[in-house]
């Protein structure tokens, strides 16, 4: 039981490029969250989905794009990457079978852009 | 307006307990409190949650105030392991999102 795995852990990026964040769970979780962390602050929402096919923003969602076609993955998309989103980003997923379960994080993408 | 509010350090003697305070005075009435530990910038680790009663599990144990506007994180004999930063969330507006807030950093000390 894997739970929460992020790919790549570490990339850097030119302004203007694009990637993909990966990210998939095996504990068949319906709720997936995607957060950004920069140094010393707390982690900000960015966009979360609540099951296949469904997909809504978060506090931060400007410069990026999400798609959720299964129920393990739930890729983030930066289509022209800044440096402002130099950031660790981090993947959650909730079970919700009952509201109040908690949020099981991945060990994060450290993306810099140059 | 922040939805919960830590201080931003505390030390601890190992061995001893750590007592971690969160403010989080909007909490409504069906809304969980939840705490995360975060070490070395790794992913958020999950501790304890609770809505009205105090909690204990293996990690830790906490005690909610009877009003629910604050709660106490209590690790009973701090390791020099439990040094990292303590994040007290709550849900937003009873939705799908939750606040983290900036957490507190423990430092443990010989």
């Amino acid at each position: 039981n894997a739970g929460v795995t992020q790919t790549p852990k570490f990339r850097i990026l030119k302004i203007g490029q694009s990637m993909t964040l990966q990210c998939t769970q095996d504990m068949n979780h319906n709720y997936m969250y995607w957060y950004r962390q920069d140094p010393g602050m707390g982690l900000k929402l960015i966009y979360y989905s609540v099951g296949a096919g469904i997909t809504d923003k978060g506090e931060v969602p400007n410069g990026y794009n999400v798609s959720r076609s299964t129920t393990e993955d739930f890729p983030l998309r930066l289509e022209l990457a800044a440096p402002s989103q130099t950031s660790v980003y981090f993947c959650a997923s909730k079970e919700d079978r009952m509201g109040n379960q908690p949020q099981h994080f991945g060990d994060g993408t450290r993306l810099s852009i140059l | 307006d922040a939805k919960t509010t830590q201080p931003p350090s505390m030390d601890c003697a190992e061995g001893r307990a750590a007592n971690l305070p969160c403010n989080h005075s909007t909490i409504s009435g069906n809304e969980y409190v939840y705490w995360y530990r975060q070490i070395h910038s790794q992913g958020p680790q999950y501790i304890i949650h609770g809505l009205k009663n105090n909690e204990t599990n293996e990690m830790a144990s906490l005690i909610i105030t009877e009003d629910r506007k604050s709660s106490t994180l209590i690790l009973p004999h701090a390791t020099l392991r439990d040094t990292a930063v303590y994040y007290c969330i709550v849900r937003v507006d009873n939705g799908n999102q939750f606040y983290f807030g900036t957490g507190t950093s423990l430092t443990v000390i010989p």
